[in-house]
């Protein structure tokens, strides 16, 4: 049972313009929420992450909007550039857990 | 560059097989976990150890077994291999004990393809 989703597989931007990627989750003592970014023949790699004491974390470019009543987490990045090309995955534990759960993905592409 | 090494990159094998894939973790790290991701799917937790010992299981299947060796490198052993085993095997590292709070660093994974 996939406790994190991410129902958009892909999603296109024109660089310099906004893109929202989405999460959602099931478990309700999830309190922690990261999200990983992934190029080709690569790991992740970590960007940015949001506690649930947060609503909003912000770091340069990129923001994540937490809605803990509708289990509900976005990334926002503005403006999107071609090097932001990637696969995005969103990923949450509960902190007194040990371990992260996984998103399928989406993966951005940025059109100069 | 992450820090952790995973060897190797590509692996070919046959059902009914035996494999084992090995990772170094970034230099200081303690905890190592291992992560498979299958097609269309997201990152699966399977298993982490912490300093040499077994720290949090995931969805491992029994045919899977790892370890952690003194010099803190970990190796995933998969035997009686079936197509379904086909899959992107990462590995990840963080200082620190709690799976569920240290930021991961991850290798670059190894794809293996079971024929």
């Amino acid at each position: 049972d996939q406790q994190v989703k991410q129902n958009s597989p892909s999603l296109s931007v024109q660089e310099g313009r906004i893109s929202i990627l989405n999460c959602d989750y099931t478990n309700s003592m999830f309190d922690y929420f990261l999200w990983y970014k992934k190029y080709p023949a690569e790991g992740p790699t970590f960007l940015i992450s949001i506690s649930s004491i947060k609503d909003k974390n912000e770091d340069g470019r990129f923001t994540v909007f937490l809605n803990k009543s509708a289990k509900h987490l976005s990334l926002h990045i503005v403006p999107s550039q071609p090097g932001d090309s990637a696969v995005y995955f969103c990923a949450a534990s509960a902190v007194r857990g040990n371990q992260f759960y996984f998103g399928t993905g989406t993966s951005l592409t940025v059109i100069p | 560059d992450s820090g952790v090494t995973q060897t190797p990159k590509h692996l070919i094998t046959a059902t009914g097989q035996r494999v084992t894939l090995r990772c170094s973790p970034r230099s200081g790290d303690l905890s190592v976990y291992w992560y498979q991701q299958s097609l269309d799917q997201g990152l699966q937790f399977l298993i982490q150890y912490y300093n040499g010992e077994e720290r949090a299981k995931g969805n491992i299947l029994e045919r899977f077994s790892a370890q952690q060796f003194p010099d803190l490198h970990s190796e995933l052993n998969l035997s009686s291999l079936e197509l379904g085993d086909s899959a992107l095997y990462f590995c990840a590292s963080s200082v620190g004990p709690s799976g569920g709070i240290n930021e991961q660093f991850f290798g670059p994974g190894t794809r293996l393809t079971v024929l």
